[in-house]
């Protein structure tokens, strides 16, 4: 069975400052990691995505992820918030084996103060 | 590319009316695709899993008969609320498989008067 754990409900940042958003997963297989964001009343976008190939993933908007199987972790990171970054994260694992069924954690919503 | 779309993004229905929801691959062939459900603050749940030319395949705890999913054509699949209720009332997303990765759409916001 696969899981995912979004360790974080909510995370509150100041502008300009780094944002961690925590993501920890339990597989039987190598599992393929997403993080996507949903802005309000939006449908979900994909902001990077681990495919068993580089461990450090850089995705779109400054978001950048690291695959540690050791913790088994996919934390989504970036340098600097801004205020549109401000939204609901989840982070998804899906197995091959599954033929890409995926399984969402409950996401972390993501406030920007300015 | 690899563009999902639903139609439409938002419906407002009676109690005891049925309503269709589309879900198309623009630009590419899908012939799986999956529907989710997500209530407010909360994740998406996966409701069924569609594939072409056959049965949809439904998560425990969803009714089929009431959720009535057509995948007719590698394109387009189709989810219907039957005898909607207030209860029924969520944002309904779907996604299509690509070469092992789900595209979603933008989501249809059901609400059940």
């Amino acid at each position: 069975a696969q899981s995912v754990t979004q360790l974080d409900s909510h995370v509150s940042v100041s502008e300009g400052t780094p944002v961690l958003l925590r993501c920890n997963y339990s597989s039987s297989y190598s599992p393929s990691l997403f993080w996507y964001v949903q802005h309000p009343n939006k449908g979900l976008q994909l902001l990077l995505k681990y495919t068993s190939a580089a461990t450090l993933v850089k995705g779109i908007n400054g978001f950048e992820a690291e695959f540690k199987k050791s913790e088994t972790s996919f934390h989504l990171t970036k340098p600097s918030a801004h205020m549109s970054d401000a939204a609901e994260y989840f982070c998804v694992v899906s197995f091959n084996t599954n033929a890409g069924k995926s399984t969402f954690g409950d996401g972390t919503t993501l406030t920007v103060k300015p | 590319g690899a563009v999902v779309s639903q139609h439409p993004s938002r419906v407002i229905c009676k109690s005891g009316t049925s309503v269709k929801i589309e879900c198309r691959s623009l630009d590419f062939q899908a012939t799986t695709m999956f529907w989710y459900r997500q209530f407010p603050k909360k994740s998406l749940m996966l409701m069924a899993t569609s594939n072409e030319g056959s049965k949809a395949t439904y998560e425990q705890g969803v009714e089929k008969d009431k959720f009535l999913i057509n995948h007719a054509s590698l394109t387009l699949s189709t989810l219907t609320v039957t005898s909607a209720h207030p209860e029924d009332s969520s944002f309904y997303i779907c996604s299509a498989l690509r070469e092992g990765k789900q595209f979603f759409g933008p989501g249809t916001r059901l609400t059940v008067l």
